[in-house]
């Protein structure tokens, strides 16, 4: 499938390195979203973005920073994480993020190990 | 916030038994509820939905039905088959924001 992609799909970090995910976006959409994937929990939404302007943050420590150059791609800069930060990152996008019924498709996710 | 509660956690099934997942939700303004199937290593993918204003929807073995009144929901699947092994997602959606349970793992053994 290549609606959403995903690089790279493992990392393995240090606390005091800064790395950087990407999301890439095929299917013409204007939102895109990340997530955090920890296991036995529900999927945590981290950032939305709509056309390249951001419409959420829930709450997300300052060491993840997103930054969304077009409405295609989208990135996750990392810095100085944490080992709890460890966890399956996903990407996905939806036609428009104002409607609560548009279907969001996931990216097949980057597993980080921060050590 | 919302917030979802999905229940069992995990579930193992003979070939050919139904499988049930069920989910409550907190907020009544909830309009949309998909379900994701995430197969070990492999992303989310959405295998069936249904809107506040439809109470059952069915696609071939799956179905779902919503009790708006009891703010529940739930995903059945008949005549299960070693595919359907996976982590299963029930969601909840207002405005732009999916809230998730915390997911069933189901195991069909031959």
């Amino acid at each position: 499938e290549t609606g959403v992609t995903q690089t790279p799909r493992h990392l393995v970090m240090g606390m005091t390195n800064k790395k950087s995910l990407k999301c890439e976006q095929h299917l013409g959409h204007n939102a895109m979203y990340w997530y955090k994937q920890s296991a036995k929990k529900p999927l945590e939404l981290m950032f939305v973005y709509s056309l390249e302007e951001r419409v959420e943050n829930n709450s997300v420590p300052s060491r993840f920073s997103p930054e969304c150059p077009n409405s295609s791609h989208l990135f996750l800069h990392l810095h100085t994480l944490q080992p709890e930060d460890s966890a399956l990152y996903l990407c996905a996008s939806s036609q428009d993020y104002r409607e609560s019924t548009d279907t969001q498709y996931f990216g097949p996710g980057t597993r980080l190990t921060v050590l | 916030g919302e917030n979802v509660e999905q229940h069992p956690s995990t579930l193992s099934v003979q070939e050919g038994d139904s499988a049930v997942i069920k989910c409550t939700y907190s907020d009544s303004a909830s309009n949309y509820f998909p379900w994701y199937k995430q197969e070990l290593g492999k992303r989310p993918q959405l295998i069936i939905d249904i809107r506040s204003n439809v109470g059952e929807k069915k696609d071939q073995r799956i179905a779902v039905t919503l009790n708006k009144t009891a703010k529940h929901f739930s995903l059945h699947i008949t005549e299960t088959q070693p595919e359907d092994s996976a982590v299963y997602f029930c969601a909840a959606s207002i405005d732009y924001k999916l809230s998730f349970g915390a997911g069933t793992t189901v195991t069909v053994r031959a």
